[in-house]
């Protein structure tokens, strides 16, 4: 079985500041941990992503996350906010092996004040 | 990366009616491709997994007889919400995996379909 918790459902930054999105994941077998945005009304994009390999990894637009299996956690940071990162985020994991089923999430609402 | 359409990206339909959403991979082969659901200020809920040539797999408390899934095709997955009703108003986005090994795992979505039955 696996699961994700993102803890707080709406985070809110000033312009310029720092961004922190929180991510923790359980997972039966060595995960692949993933971020993604959604802006309204549209899918999801792919922010990055850790499979194997060196655990700080960088995305696009500016973000990046550390996979630490000691506190199963995978949060997303990016160090200066920009309005336009204003929208929807998700962390997600999938099983490396087996099924591959993706589990998504809750959600986090970035929101960027001016 | 892959691309994935969905379309129609809105559609509005009356209670008692069909729709069909379509989900193509545009410049790969998907042998399988994931049916998700999201309500508001909720997260993605998998509804199905399609796969080409079979049956799909529905996940618990999935009623298959209303939302049918046909994935006839290595790059196309539909997915028919048959006599609609005003509960089945949501977002639904569909998703196409490119499977791998490591760094080549990785599931691209399609842009999503707003149903609203009035």
């Amino acid at each position: 079985a696996q699961s994700v918790t993102q803890l707080g459902s709406h985070v809110s930054v000033s312009e310029g500041a720092l961004v922190l999105l929180r991510c923790n994941y359980s997972s039966s077998v060595p995960p692949y941990l993933f971020w993604y945005v959604q802006y309204p009304n549209q899918g999801l994009q792919l922010l990055l992503k850790y499979t194997t390999g060196a655990t700080l990894v960088k995305g696009i637009n500016g973000f990046e996350a550390e996979f630490k299996k000691s506190e199963t956690s995978f949060h997303l940071t990016k160090p200066s906010a920009h309005m336009s990162d204003a929208a929807e985020y998700f962390c997600a994991v999938m099983n490396s092996g087996g099924y591959q089923k993706v589990t998504f999430g809750t959600g986090t609402k970035l929101q960027v004040i001016p | 990366g892959a691309v994935v359409s969905q379309h129609p990206s809105r559609v509005i339909c009356k209670s008692g009616t069909s729709v069909k959403i379509e989900c193509r991979s545009l410049d790969f082969q998907a042998t399988t491709m994931f049916w998700y659901r999201q309500f508001p200020k909720k997260s993605l809920m998998l509804m199905a997994t399609s796969n080409e040539g079979s049956k799909a797999t529905y996940e618990q408390g999935v009623e298959k007889d209303k939302f049918l899934i046909n994935h006839a095709s290595l790059t196309l997955s539909t997915l028919t919400v048959t006599s609609a009703h005003p509960e089945d108003s949501s977002f639904y986005i569909c998703s196409a995996r490119v499977f791998g090994e490591g760094p080549n795992t990785e599931a691209f979505f399609g842009q999503g379909t707003r149903l609203t039955v009035v």
